[in-house]
């Protein structure tokens, strides 16, 4: 069974700060992993992917995340945040011939002033 | 311009009660998929179609159940409303591709549904 770990449901950045959420995966055969990110009442859209080409992947709103095969991690990251990130941002993971997604959950990220 | 639509956006009904949630997307998307969110557990899978006439279980299955009759439409009933079904409801689809590319899931507004 596929799975993802995000630890911390909440988390306070200062705006311009470093942004940084951890997801961790579980998966038997080679994973397609994602970042989702949900601002408030709306539904999911997707930040970035990692399929099995670079391990670093670069996103939308300047995020990216870095695959991590011998850590089974794939954290995200942005280098200054903006007021405009705040929202809660999902890890999930897929594989092969398999579009079913299995999500972590959440980080609901919140910028501080 | 193509899109995932549901309906209604919010729902207040009773316990014991049938309600069924629309989902309708123009992409021409075979793969749907209904999920639930729920604080402190992110999205659970109740149930998803990867074309017409078919139908499984996700890991939140019971309670719920689908039918996909034609392409653009998966909704989802629940027979008997229960609290424990309160939650916001997602519908999502995908294209079906190529078998070794993963395809990106479009994602609905959500349903915000209340069991009293």
């Amino acid at each position: 069974a596929q799975s993802v770990t995000q630890l911390g449901s909440h988390v306070s950045v200062s705006e311009g700060a470093l942004v940084l959420l951890r997801c961790n995966y579980s998966s038997s055969v080679p994973p397609y992993l994602f970042w989702y990110v949900q601002y408030p009442n709306q539904g999911l859209q997707l930040l970035l992917k990692y399929t099995s080409a670079a391990t670093l992947v670069k996103g939308i709103n300047g995020f990216e995340a870095e695959f991590k095969k011998s850590e089974t991690s794939f954290h995200l990251t942005k280098p200054s945040a903006h007021m405009s990130d705040a929202a809660e941002y999902f890890c999930a993971v897929s594989h092969y011939g398999n579009n079913r997604l299995a999500f972590g959950k959440g980080n609901q990220v919140v910028v501080i002033p | 311009d193509a899109e995932i639509t549901q309906s209604p956006r919010h729902k207040i009904t009773e316990t014991g009660r049938q309600v069924t949630l629309a989902c309708h997307q123009t992409w021409n998307h075979n793969n749907m998929f209904w999920y639930r969110q729920d604080l402190g557990h992110g999205l659970r899978l109740i149930h998803y179609s990867y074309g017409v006439q078919d139908t499984n279980k996700g890991e939140v299955s019971d309670g719920y159940s689908v039918s996909r009759s034609n392409t653009e439409d998966l909704p989802l009933t629940l027979e008997s409303a229960a609290s424990s079904q309160t939650s916001v409801y997602f519908c999502a689809s995908s294209d079906q591709g190529l078998a070794d590319v993963y395809n990106e899931q479009f994602f609905g507004p959500g349903t915000r549904l209340t069991v009293l």
